[in-house]
């Protein structure tokens, strides 16, 4: 049974650095075509995709949002982590991540971490 | 990059009727290898994370109704509810994962008329 979890902060102020962490269980990224991605949500709007890390250490982003974001894996801890620098109130959202198949999508979602960005 | 859009933005239908949902791609998203179309649909309810319905346009994930089906190929896709349940209300999305970075619709939210 795939679970994932998203911990990090609930508020950051304006040019700071969100970190948040995906923990995750059922799988492996050790294991060949495994991925964990990472999708926020704006409060009452659409998704949008941000980042992809794969079992051998590939990374994908976001263009618009590419200078900003890092994707990081720690395949001991089973955790995957997402990291975006000068954060912005337009940054406010409910960050998921996600185990994605290259086959059918983003097939299991963590219950997702709503971050606030205010002074 | 593939922009993906959606249509209606909103949509009341009775309870009992169809529900038909569009999404269009900016290119295509078959893979011609295998001849599939790397497209899905997700439900999401208030407060909750999206689900997944629905993969390769129209293959649907375990343990889903069959009420719900996916349709189309290359740029043109259809989400259909056959009858409409009260536990349909939800946000609809559809995403093509052809190609990084994978794209989301606006969504689509469906109500009760």
């Amino acid at each position: 049974q795939i679970t994932l979890k998203e911990s990090g902060p609930t508020l950051v102020k304006p040019t700071q650095t969100l970190t948040l962490t995906c923990t995750f269980s059922g799988f492996s990224l050790r294991t060949s075509g495994v991925r964990v991605g990472w999708i926020r949500q704006p409060p009452g709007k659409a998704l949008e995709w941000l980042a992809l890390i794969y079992w051998d250490d590939d990374k994908r982003y976001s263009p618009s949002l590419k200078s900003r974001l890092t994707i990081t894996k720690d395949t001991s801890k089973n955790q995957v982590v997402l990291t975006m620098t000068n954060m912005d109130p337009v940054d406010t959202a409910t960050y998921y991540c996600t185990h994605n198949s290259p086959w059918f999508g983003e097939t299991h979602w963590g219950q997702g971490t709503l971050v606030t960005v205010s002074s | 990059d593939i922009v993906v859009t959606q249509s209606p933005d909103s949509l009341a239908v009775s309870l009992g009727e169809r529900a038909t949902i569009n999404c269009k791609s900016s290119q295509t998203v078959l893979y011609s290898s295998n001849n599939k179309n790397y497209l899905a649909w997700y439900q999401q309810k208030p407060g909750q994370p999206p689900k997944l319905l629905i993969y390769w346009a129209s293959t649907r994930e375990s343990g889903v109704p069959d009420r719900f089906s996916g349709s189309g190929s290359g740029t043109d896709f259809t989400l259909t509810i056959s009858s409409l349940q009260a536990e349909d209300v939800a946000v609809y999305y559809c995403q093509q994962y052809y190609d990084t970075p994978y794209s989301f619709g606006q969504g689509t939210k469906l109500e009760i008329k």
